[in-house]
């Protein structure tokens, strides 16, 4: 099961900022938060990720609160091309390995 | 650098018949995983392996789905006979290795409808 929890669906107006939040209260010291967005019609694609720092790049930036039982995304300034589906993913340590184990994301709606 | 590869893009069968997926990985990366997303549903991983070895498929249906990476490059998905509940998009990811600390890079999957 995945180990996170995102709202299901969110607005943002473009050229505002997008905020997706996520819940993982139950992250290990040594595990990374991971986010993917999915476009339409195409395969998951890798924005970023993070362990307790902040972390930006190109695409986002990713807030990772003190205690790492939250985070959030944030996309500077939401586009059209922004609309997607948003994925949180904690990376699971088990028998077999490591796995990425997506939950239902959230669909992120940028209107005009 | 080129991305996942996959073929075909889509796929039409009618139930019972049999099917099969191609994934070729990023260059040099030794993980791959084959992942199932039905329709308005996060992907599901159906199997992972580390060069031509199997990490994980407990969530494999083993009766119908075979997968195989031989040479430890480029991969198949197999499935025999297929059921309608089949209908999904395959997605195959590659990343460098396994570790926390490691992306995955996903390919654009292939369309799977089973009539």
């Amino acid at each position: 099961d995945a180990k996170t929890t995102q709202p299901p669906s969110m607005d943002c107006a473009e050229g505002r900022a997008a905020n997706l939040p996520c819940n993982h209260s139950t992250i290990s010291g040594n595990e990374y938060v991971y986010w993917y967005r999915q476009i339409h019609s195409q395969g998951p694609q890798y924005i970023i990720h993070g362990l307790k720092n902040n972390e930006t790049n190109e695409m986002a930036s990713l807030i990772i609160t003190e205690d790492r039982k939250s985070s959030t995304l944030i996309l500077p300034h939401a586009t059209l091309r922004d609309t997607a589906v948003y994925y949180c993913i904690v990376r699971v340590l088990n028998t077999g390995g490591f796995k990425t184990i997506f939950g239902a994301g959230t669909r992120l709606f940028v209107k005009a | 650098e080129a991305g996942v590869a996959q073929s075909p893009r889509y796929k039409i069968i009618e139930k019972r018949q049999s099917v099969a997926f191609w994934c070729n990985p990023i260059s040099g990366h030794a993980t791959l995983y084959w992942y199932q997303q039905i329709l308005g549903q996060g992907p599901k991983l159906l199997i992972q392996f580390q060069n031509n070895g199997v990490v994980d498929d407990s969530q494999l249906p083993k009766d119908r789905f075979s997968a195989e990476r031989l040479k430890g490059v480029d991969s198949t998905l197999k499935i025999q006979p297929a059921k309608l509940e089949d209908s999904a998009v395959y997605l195959c990811a590659s990343s460098f290795r396994q570790g926390l600390n490691t992306e995955a890079f996903f390919g654009q999957g292939t369309r799977l409808t089973v009539v």
